[in-house]
């Protein structure tokens, strides 16, 4: 079966420290991968999306940055955080292009103090 | 860009009630996804529309597209505090942009018993 596994569930980072958030996905290959950032618990602002290794599409000009370095692996990475990147971090990844279901990890919290 | 437009933004009502809430699109749909999120959490896979008309249920709660698959509405037969949460809609871009997956700003559902 598919899963996807998502880590750290909760981090509190001082501001100007570096970040690495890590997804990876079980049971499927050359799944598409998605970045999402959710603020005071509503809408989920894409912030990167790879539909292959090595390919990574960024939304948000921001102070984070995105890689696939495997097949089934997506890091989110900053070098140094600010306070508004404090949020809830989601994974997600679809198989194929279109008309598949997509399918979360449980998050991160970020808190940057 | 898609822009997708839910509403209400939150909504409250009485345990045993029906409720419905609205997801429109500025672009056409190509694949309309409704998920359900409780606070903290990750999101939880609800139904996936892709033909405009369709329609599909899952216990208690009904989704439809429209014919011209730019609006769609989640229908809560009788709901109950269980029902309770985050619910968002998401779309698939078109065009070059097929892998890109968008989402609405979500409804938050408060059920009282």
């Amino acid at each position: 079966s598919q899963t996807i596994h998502q880590w750290p569930a909760t981090l509190v980072q001082p501001v100007g420290s570096p970040l690495s958030l890590e997804c990876t996905v079980e049971g499927t290959s050359n799944p598409n991968l998605y970045w999402y950032r959710q603020a005071a618990g509503r809408g989920l602002q894409l912030l990167f999306y790879s539909v292959g290794i090595g390919q990574i599409s960024s939304e948000v000009p921001q102070n984070l940055s995105a890689s696939r370095p495997q097949d089934r692996q997506f890091i989110l990475s900053s070098k140094k955080l600010l306070l508004s990147d404090s949020g809830f971090y989601l994974c997600a990844y679809r198989q194929g292009f279109m008309n598949t279901e997509a399918f979360f990890g449980q998050g991160t919290r970020l808190t940057v103090v | 860009s898609q822009e997708l437009e839910q509403s209400p933004q939150s909504l409250i009502v009485q345990e045993g009630k029906n409720l419905t809430i609205n997801c429109t699109s500025s672009k056409t749909l190509y694949g309309l996804y409704w998920y359900k999120q409780k606070y903290g959490e990750g999101l939880i896979f609800l139904m996936m529309l892709q033909k405009g008309g369709e329609e599909k249920s899952h216990e208690k709660i009904t989704a439809k597209l429209d014919e011209k698959k730019q609006q769609s509405s989640l229908h809560i037969t009788a709901s109950q505090p269980s029902h309770a949460g985050i619910y968002l809609c998401g779309a698939l871009a078109g065009g070059t942009s097929y892998g890109k997956l968008t989402f609405g700003q979500g409804t938050i559902l408060t059920v009282h018993p």
